[in-house]
């Protein structure tokens, strides 16, 4: 069974620059969700799709952050402009419900 | 409302034993068990449901007390596979997100 696919694995910016990441859930998985983990924390939820509906987005800063899950598979999570701030590793992860979480490797970015 | 984990780090010998602590505020429908090794994603380990049940994966358990809206994970016989960052996850009755807590670090010394 495949796994839930991110890319890119790292990326390194400028603040105020803009960047994008890619996510493809595990098949069949309706739930999508989006943490940010900065460094010795816990996995901080941005955003939860329920096929390509939000559930929840209510710690997501929608005046630089924005995410799409078309047609209910793909997810694109993309910052305009980045801080400093935002430095951290972001995860992508799918569920079959409430069931567990199967996690993407994550995309560390790094904002100078 | 984040879960709180305690302790926030803890230190054993192989073959040492461990217990990890969760707790939360509010009522809680399930609790899940997630750890994590430095530089990878987490995995989940296990998931509770109300009801108080406690489940067993190998040598690592965990219980979940709804009353108090607590859960521990228990470690027993630890090996060196078992470091890393422990993350519990809560669900509250009638949310649909998955909150973790901020992590309790086990390290496993020969």
């Amino acid at each position: 069974e495949a796994g839930v696919a991110q890319s890119p694995r790292y990326k390194i910016i400028e603040k105020r620059q803009s960047v994008a990441f890619w996510c493809n859930p595990i098949s069949g998985h309706a739930t999508l969700y989006w943490y940010q983990q900065i460094l010795g924390q816990g996995p901080k939820l941005l955003i939860q799709f329920q096929n390509n509906g939000v559930v929840d987005d209510s710690q997501l800063p929608k005046d630089r952050f924005s995410a799409e899950r078309l047609k209910g598979v793909d997810s694109t999570l993309k910052i305009q402009p980045a801080k400093l701030e935002d430095s951290a590793v972001y995860l992508c992860a799918s569920s079959f419900g409430r069931e567990k979480l199967f996690f993407g490797s994550g995309t560390q970015l790094s904002v100078l | 409302q984040q879960p709180v984990q305690s302790p926030q780090a803890v230190i054993l010998r192989e073959g040492e034993d461990a217990v990890i602590n969760c707790s939360s505020s509010k009522a809680l429908y399930s609790v899940h068990w997630y750890r994590q090794k430095h530089g990878e994603a987490p995995v989940f380990l296990m998931i509770l449901l109300k009801g108080g049940e406690q489940k067993g994966h190998e040598k690592i358990s965990a219980s979940f007390n709804e009353k108090k809206q607590q859960s521990s994970l228990y470690l027993t016989a630890s090996q060196l596979s078992y470091s890393g960052t422990y993350f519990c996850g809560t669900l509250d009755q009638g949310a649909q997100k998955l909150v973790f807590g901020q992590g309790t670090r086990l390290t496993i010394n020969p």
